[in-house]
């Protein structure tokens, strides 16, 4: 079964520190979402590629968070510095641009103490 | 803007009962309509959808239809068991001419299903 695979599974760090997630989306999909789910807010968009190129970023603190797609391959998600109120579950999501069905990773638990 | 409104939960139903969790949208034009689930532990998959109104999206024994004139999106199920046990989202995609945008989620609506 093809699937979308999060790395790491969890993530325990200190405010202030750099955390890296990564995201191996399904091979031949062309867009790439990145969400944050927590308690309070639910699943929020954070950025959303289309063929690696960055299509919507609106909902991502830009001082201190950053994705990218360095190949169709992996996409990542940086937050420097990470604080507390970072804490939360990240999925990455793939598909296609001319289908409706996305397909989501299992996520990254983050904890930033 | 766009946003997804759904009943909150925690929903906790014997086995067997009937199950609706309503769901409503407001968005410019017409959407595309979404039911999401997310079991313990992993990230969410599509449980059924539905693109224009008045169809019906099925799958494993859930529906829901496209109600346009009341906005509404409601999942249904005659007879939940243990393992529907789950967090429910309902989603809406615009849809940009032909080009397809982001989903907007509904914040969940946690199933407990007891035995």
């Amino acid at each position: 079964d093809a699937r979308v695979t999060q790395t790491p599974r969890h993530k325990v760090t200190e405010m202030g520190q750099e955390v890296t997630m990564r995201c191996q989306p399904i091979l031949g999909h062309n867009t790439v979402f990145w969400y944050r789910q927590t308690m309070m807010q639910g699943l929020e968009l954070l950025a959303y590629f289309r063929n690696r190129a960055p299509l919507d970023d609106s909902g991502m603190p830009k001082d201190r968070f950053s994705a990218e797609m360095p190949d169709a391959t992996l996409a990542t998600l940086k937050i420097q510095p990470s604080e507390p109120r970072d804490s939360a579950v990240y999925f990455c999501a793939s598909g296609l641009s001319t289908n409706e069905k996305l397909f989501f990773g299992s996520g990254t638990q983050l904890s930033v103490l | 803007g766009d946003s997804v409104t759904q009943m909150e939960g925690p929903v906790t139903l014997s086995e067997e009962a009937f199950l609706t969790i309503n769901c409503t949208y407001t968005a410019t034009g017409y959407p595309s309509l979404f039911w999401y689930v997310q079991y313990p532990g992993e990230g969410l998959q599509l449980l059924l959808k539905a693109t224009k109104a008045d169809d019906k999206g099925s799958n494993k024994g859930f529906e829901a239809t496209y109600r346009k004139e009341t906005t509404s999106f409601h999942l249904e199920k005659g007879s939940v068991q243990v393992s529907d046990s789950a967090v429910y989202f309902c989603a809406l995609r615009r849809n940009y001419g032909g080009s397809q945008g982001n989903l907007i989620f509904g914040k969940g609506t946690k199933l407990s299903v007891k035995p």
